[in-house]
């Protein structure tokens, strides 16, 4: 079955900092990689996600990547602010399948 | 608020009991699932459902079972609850066999003393 690894586990950076957490899966026929953030006490909502047939995809300051030859795909947050500080968790499925998340990233941004 | 409530919040409850836990959706989506968090797991799928009387295992289906008489509720339930499955459960739905992202819910903290 599909295995996510997500890197790292925590990212401490500073306000204006860029960030960029990676994740790789083993199941060459996912398709689909979204990501989510969890705040402290909170659900975990969709941030964006990216499918097989785009290799790139951004909204505002986050942006994600997939490299599917190395299967591996990335987030990216640019311009960090205090309130990106949360969770991070990257998932993947393939068609019709279940996500398979990630162990997820605690990110810190510090004013 | 996203159309998706677990109940309860929140239950402490003793070693060898039954615990259920409900989750109820109000946006007749057809895929319902059950994931665990703990930390340095991530989030792990239990079981999940593609529609009423459809269900699946997940990754760590042992010692839980679900049902799923109707399109909105999708239960969960610890048949003799232990200390390792004290955790946050989570609920969540999506719309259709394509890949979309899932809704979640709020979220159960269960205790298992």
């Amino acid at each position: 079955g599909e295995n996510v690894e997500q890197h790292p586990s925590t990212l401490s950076v500073q306000e204006g900092d860029s960030a960029v957490i990676k994740c790789t899966y083993s199941d060459s026929a996912s398709n689909y990689f979204p990501w989510y953030k969890q705040e402290l006490g909170k659900r975990p909502q969709l941030i964006i996600d990216i499918r097989s047939n785009v290799g790139e995809k951004k909204d505002q300051r986050i942006a994600v990547t997939l490299n599917k030859t190395a299967k591996h795909f990335s987030l990216h947050i640019t311009e960090t602010q205090p309130e990106d500080s949360a969770v991070y968790f990257c998932a993947a499925s393939r068609q019709g399948g279940k996500l398979i998340f990630g162990q997820g990233t605690e990110l810190s941004v510090k004013p | 608020d996203a159309g998706i409530t677990q109940s309860p919040r929140h239950k402490v409850t003793e070693t060898g009991t039954p615990v259920t836990l409900r989750c109820h959706q109000t946006e007749n989506h057809r895929y319902m699932y059950w994931y665990r968090q703990d930390p340095g797991h991530g989030l792990r799928l239990i079981h999940y459902s593609y529609g009423v009387k459809d269900t699946d295992k997940g990754e760590v289906s042992d010692g839980y079972s679900v049902s799923r008489s109707k399109t909105e509720d999708f239960l969960l339930t610890l048949e003799s609850a232990t200390s390792s499955q004290t955790s946050v459960y989570f609920c969540a739905i999506s719309g259709d066999s394509e890949n979309y992202g899932y809704t979640f819910g709020s979220g159960t903290r269960l205790t298992v003393v």
